[in-house]
């Protein structure tokens, strides 16, 4: 079965790129989350998603980053300017409908902003 | 802002022993604790969803329990080996909420 798939797996941009990260849910699943992993904060949830509804966004850092589910088996993450500060790896995560399911992660985006 | 911390950081265990560590979050709205396990350049996986006081969960040579009155959870590992070398991520979910909030991990490294 496949998974949360991802992409790009690494990205490298220079500072005031646009990056564009994204995500296609495991089929079914109508929960989406997006995670940033740092070494100083650990996992952050960013936003989440039900039914390609937007629920929570307040752990979205600042107005440089947006966040769109289009339809159900796709969701962008955008960072537009990027900074050196944004490098992390960035997953994203879907979960089946019921409170309290296991959430299921893909393999990141590790994003690097020189 | 959810408080959920977990202990130690790092562990470094030598091969065949057991070893365990902790996770603590809020006691109160509580609704479900999650064990992750991640290794590095992998997607965290699933080990455990815990929702009730007093429950133990069991997956071969890891097991888990879980206090929600006291707000902590213990993992253990029985007869390490290196494949067991992780981060043990717990994340706790409250009532109400739909996302998990993350412990920074536990970062196991077993030793032959």
């Amino acid at each position: 079965d496949a998974g949360v798939i991802q992409s790009p797996r690494h990205e490298v941009t220079e500072m005031g790129q646009e990056v564009t990260l994204r995500c296609k849910p495991i089929s079914g699943h109508d929960y989406l989350f997006w995670y940033r992993q740092t070494m100083m904060r650990g996992l952050e949830l960013l936003i989440y998603f039900n039914n390609n509804v937007p629920i929570d966004d307040s752990g979205m850092p600042e107005d440089r980053f947006s966040a769109k589910m289009p339809n159900a088996s796709f969701s962008t993450l955008k960072i537009q300017p990027s900074e050196p500060r944004d490098s992390a790896v960035y997953f994203c995560a879907s979960s089946p409908p019921g409170h309290g399911n296991t959430i299921y992660f893909g393999e990141g985006s590790w994003l690097t902003v020189v | 802002i959810l408080n959920v911390e977990q202990s130690p950081q790092s562990l470094h265990v030598q091969e065949g022993d057991s070893t365990n560590f902790t996770c603590s979050f809020p006691s109160s709205n509580f609704y479900a604790l999650h064990w992750y396990r991640w290794e590095t350049a992998k997607s965290p996986e699933a080990l455990f969803v815990m929702t009730l006081n007093g429950d133990e969960k069991k997956k071969g040579r890891i097991s888990a329990t879980l206090n929600t009155k006291e707000g902590y959870s213990y993992l253990y590992i029985k007869g390490s080996q290196p494949e067991d070398s992780a981060t043990y991520l717990c994340a706790f979910k409250g009532g109400g909420a739909d996302g998990l909030t993350f412990g920074k991990g536990t970062h196991l490294i077993i030793q032959p």
